[in-house]
């Protein structure tokens, strides 16, 4: 049974260029959550969604950042124009369908980004 | 702004020592979670304890919570090296249970 799986684990981008973030859900899991996390800090929520459904984008900046989760697919998280200050850690995490904050969250191993 | 703050930030304890974090919260909340993470990895899930409990445990950890303060404390007995890692409480507040907030967390280290 596959847990949380994020690609690419590692991304390198160019100031300006774009960044596509993939997170594939456990089998089941239809509630899906970004986290960005910076060196020695804390996961800062970005983004809550549902299949089809953004729930909650209260934590991820309006410009340049955008999150989807497909009916079919994997849940996307989009990073336009990135400048210096994008480079992090980006996480995911899924939880089942029911009562999705009176359980645990599952973690993918993240996504690294950096900014040259 | 983070919903938890744990305390204390770093802690260096020698292995069999027992290690104790703590967490205050600032608002109502349904329940509160423990998570580990291992450096460059995604967190893992350890306990969750609900508003209307004091206190539960598991294996070598124990957690309590004091909803009057607005504080929970994770105790690990007996520590192991394999037990450094960073320890992180989070928190879904009463009226919104679709969000779950994380802490800075603890960076516990075992010395051998």
């Amino acid at each position: 049974n596959a847990g949380v799986m994020q690609n690419p684990r590692h991304l390198v981008r160019r100031r300006g260029q774009e960044a596509r973030l993939r997170c594939s859900p456990m089998k089941g899991h239809s509630h899906v959550y970004w986290y960005r996390q910076l060196p020695e800090e804390g996961l800062k929520f970005m983004v809550y969604l549902q299949k089809e459904n953004i729930i909650d984008e209260s934590g991820m900046p309006k410009e340049r950042f955008s999150a989807e989760f497909p009916k079919e697919g994997p849940s996307i998280l989009r990073i336009q124009q990135v400048v210096r200050g994008d480079s992090a850690a980006y996480f995911c995490a899924s939880s089942p369908s029911e009562l999705p904050a009176t359980g645990e969250l599952f973690f993918g191993e993240g996504s690294r980004l950096t900014v040259l | 702004s983070q919903q938890g703050e744990e305390d204390p930030q770093a802690l260096s304890i020698q292995e069999g020592e027992n290690a104790t974090m703590n967490c205050s919260y600032k608002t109502s909340i349904n329940n509160l979670q423990w998570y580990r993470q291992n450096s460059g990895r995604g967190l893992v899930h350890l306990i969750l304890i609900r508003s209307n409990e004091r206190e539960k445990h598991s294996g070598r950890l124990r957690v309590t919570l004091d909803t009057s303060k607005k504080s929970s404390s994770l105790l690990i007995t007996a520590s192991r090296a394999a037990d450094t890692a960073s320890y992180f409480c989070a928190t879904a507040v009463s009226n919104r249970d679709d969000k779950i907030i994380f802490g800075k967390g603890t960076r516990l280290h075992i010395l051998p």
